[in-house]
């Protein structure tokens, strides 16, 4: 499984735009890139998952770089509750998910 | 969405007691389901895969005579955890690959905080 690496932690002014990145310089061909996000001592939430073309969803888009060596999840408006921690993934479909370290994601006012 | 239910949300015990800890998928089947620790401030660590009908997979470890896995039926997955010290404390989360999903998409439970005095 490719290892992704991903700022430890990003701040966002509420209703702008949050762009997180992650690096998986070593993704082979089948890995799909997932995002999940972890809000305060809740279980994780799905948010988007993408192989080669960018990706879109009621929750967030997801920029995949032509070469596929990182990404970006992208929060069009960000509120106070998407503060989360948000997981960038690199894994075969179908396998259990590994958890990096993740973007601790801080919204404020 | 699919849901998936983890029952108790919080348990504290004593230590030397054994606390299980059930996994169901609501509106779902699932083959497979995970089970993952949290430790506060870090990452979700994989403990095990669980099976449906088989034995659980359990990663480099995670003692499997320590934290026992039961999945019987295709919507319930249960962890018990054995002779539990407060080094166990922690937040156990699950989660449910439905069969019919979309690949990769897994459900998470709400997790469980377990507590040993």
């Amino acid at each position: 499984d490719a290892k992704t690496t991903q700022p430890p932690s990003m701040d966002c002014a509420e209703g702008r735009a949050a762009n997180l990145p992650c690096n998986h310089s070593t993704i082979s061909g089948n890995e799909y890139v997932y995002w999940y996000r972890q809000i305060h001592s809740q279980g994780p939430q799905y948010i988007i998952h993408g192989l080669k073309n960018n990706e879109t969803n009621e929750m967030a888009s997801l920029i995949i770089t032509e070469d596929r060596k990182s990404s970006t999840l992208i929060l069009p408006h960000a509120t106070l509750r998407d503060t989360a921690v948000y997981y960038c993934i690199a894994q075969n479909a179908g396998n259990m998910l590994t958890f990096g370290g993740g973007t601790r994601l801080m919204v404020k006012p | 969405g699919a849901v998936v239910s983890q029952h108790p949300s919080w348990v504290i015990c004593k230590s030397g007691t054994s606390v299980k800890i059930e996994c169901r998928s609501l509106d779902f089947q699932a083959t497979t389901m995970f089970w993952y620790r949290q430790f506060p401030k870090q990452s979700l660590m994989l403990m095990a895969t669980s099976n449906e009908g088989s034995k659980a997979t359990y990663e480099q470890g995670v003692e499997k005579d320590k934290f026992l896995i039961n999945h019987a039926s295709l919507t319930l997955s249960t962890l018990t955890v054995t002779s539990a010290h407060p080094e166990d404390s922690s937040f156990y989360i699950c989660s449910a690959d439905r069969t019919s999903g979309k690949a990769g998409e897994l459900f998470f439970g709400e997790g469980s905080r377990l507590t040993v005095l």
